[in-house]
């Protein structure tokens, strides 16, 4: 059974640019949630997806958006990158109203702006 | 909005002896969760804690909820190298339905 997938591992951008990281849920999950974690922090909640729409949202600007798919993996987008956009990003997956409580992390992205 | 903090930040302890990381949350909440993060890698669960009183243990870690006193504690019993790592906890936001974690606890596990 595989878990929660991210893609890719590690990634480089400039300043101004855009960039797209990638989650797959774990199977029989259909709800997904991003978090960044800066460096020597704790992760901060960006979004959460379910039922392809956006259900909640942390303080992060508008440069910061997502999309779900019917498949129930999920992307994320930020655009006009800053030096502080650089950090792990991180995916979660879970079960919405099954019960479960537990909340499955993916291994996420490293994002480096220069 | 609900804030968790932990404390130490940071804990140097040597083999075998026993220690206390303090997590505390702003506002009540039914679900505690607590992660392990090695350097550079993600969050691994080791206990999820859904009422008051509840205790849970696995291996040399145990954990425990108090949610009148707004107050969980992960207890670390003679401790070896392996168990280095950041550790965090996060609460649970009914409202918002998301987890807020705490800064972390750093654990050097000295030989």
């Amino acid at each position: 059974d595989a878990g929660v997938t991210q893609s890719p591992t590690h990634l480089i951008k400039t300043r101004g640019q855009q960039v797209t990281l990638r989650c797959s849920p774990k199977s029989g999950h259909d709800t997904v949630s991003w978090y960044q974690q800066a460096l020597g922090q704790g992760p901060q909640f960006i979004f959460q997806y379910y039922e392809e729409e956006e259900r909640q949202r942390g303080n992060f600007p508008d440069r910061f958006s997502g999309h779900q798919f019917p498949n129930y993996s999920s992307e994320l987008n930020v655009n006009a990158l800053l030096l502080g956009d650089s950090a792990l990003y991180l995916c979660a997956s879970t079960s919405w109203g099954s019960g479960s409580y537990e909340q499955y992390f993916g291994p996420g992205t490293r994002l480096t702006v220069t | 909005e609900l804030k968790v903090e932990q404390n130490p930040l940071f804990l140097s302890m040597q083999e075998g002896k026993n220690y206390t990381i303090y997590c505390n949350f702003s506002t009540t909440s039914d679900r505690l969760y607590w992660y392990r993060q090695d350097p550079g890698k993600s969050l691994e669960s080791l206990f999820v804690l859904l009422s008051n009183g509840a205790v849970k243990q696995e291996g040399r870690l145990m954990a425990s909820l108090d949610t009148k006193a707004r107050l969980s504690t992960l207890h670390i019993t003679a401790a070896v190298h392996d168990l280095s790592a950041t550790y965090f906890c996060a609460s649970w936001d009914g409202a918002t339905n998301k987890l807020i974690f705490g800064t972390g606890t750093l654990l050097a596990v000295q030989p």
